[in-house]
């Protein structure tokens, strides 16, 4: 079965970090580009992030460029988003999605059932 | 920056037709992805590359452009079509993914 798996959201004060992981399974996950969308609390549909299949090429949004690092291990099929200097305008569930491509065009055939992130004191 | 609008919400009844837009420059030049949300659920995919629609979803579905407006048509709509739906390209002048602001779908 085709699935994703996100982990690594919970809690964190405005200016702190946060890892998510997407595990992926069911397909070859190197021969796609991954990304991270997010839905902010009401709010629609927001592009954060992708990863090109081998990893050589990563995409960010304007609003978290300089701030998330997007990586990817194709030996452990997982990938990730660092998420650095947070505002509480990046409170949102976070999605991970496999891309129909191996360059990020945004094809997302395939998405986990997202975690939550929550930027607070 | 490249922009998708779609109308906030959208009112059919049941066994009726329902369009949604999703209007951008030149969206003609562009691929357009829909997907399909329900509350506290992850995006499902519906249409790909205009009016491809991947394994599983009826064929009530389907997608069209038009000028700078692409449109998402569900044919006898059901309640269980009650969603909300984003259009979504692809922008190869910055290399970003772009989705529109969605449309709340009611079945009356």
């Amino acid at each position: 079965e085709v699935q994703l798996l996100e982990s690594g959201g919970g809690l964190v004060q405005p200016g702190g970090s946060l890892r998510l992981s997407c595990a992926a399974s069911g397909f070859t996950f190197s021969s796609y580009a991954m990304g991270w969308v997010r839905q902010a609390p009401g709010k629609g549909l927001e592009w954060v992030s992708a990863i090109s299949a081998s990893g050589s090429r990563t995409y960010y949004a304007d609003s978290v460029k300089g701030r998330f690092t997007i990586s990817r291990d194709n030996s452990k099929n997982t990938f990730n988003v660092q998420m650095d200097s947070l505002t509480v305008d990046d409170t949102a569930v976070y999605f991970c999605a496999k891309d129909r491509n191996h360059l990020s065009r945004g094809v997302f055939d395939i998405w986990g059932q997202g975690t939550m992130v929550t930027v607070s004191s | 920056s490249y922009v998708l609008t779609q109308p906030p919400s959208v009112s059919v009844a049941p066994g009726k037709t329902a369009s949604i837009s999703c209007g951008g420059n030149n969206i003609g030049s562009k691929s357009v992805h829909w997907y399909q949300q329900k509350p506290d659920q992850a995006p499902v995919p519906v249409i790909f590359y205009n009016n491809d629609r991947p394994s599983g979803i009826p064929e009530r579905f389907s997608g069209s452009k038009s000028g700078n407006t692409a449109t998402l048509t569900i044919s006898r709509v059901e309640a269980g079509d009650e969603a909300d739906y984003y259009c979504q390209v692809w922008d190869s002048t910055s290399d970003h993914v772009l989705f529109g602001g969605g449309t709340k779908l009611t079945v009356l």
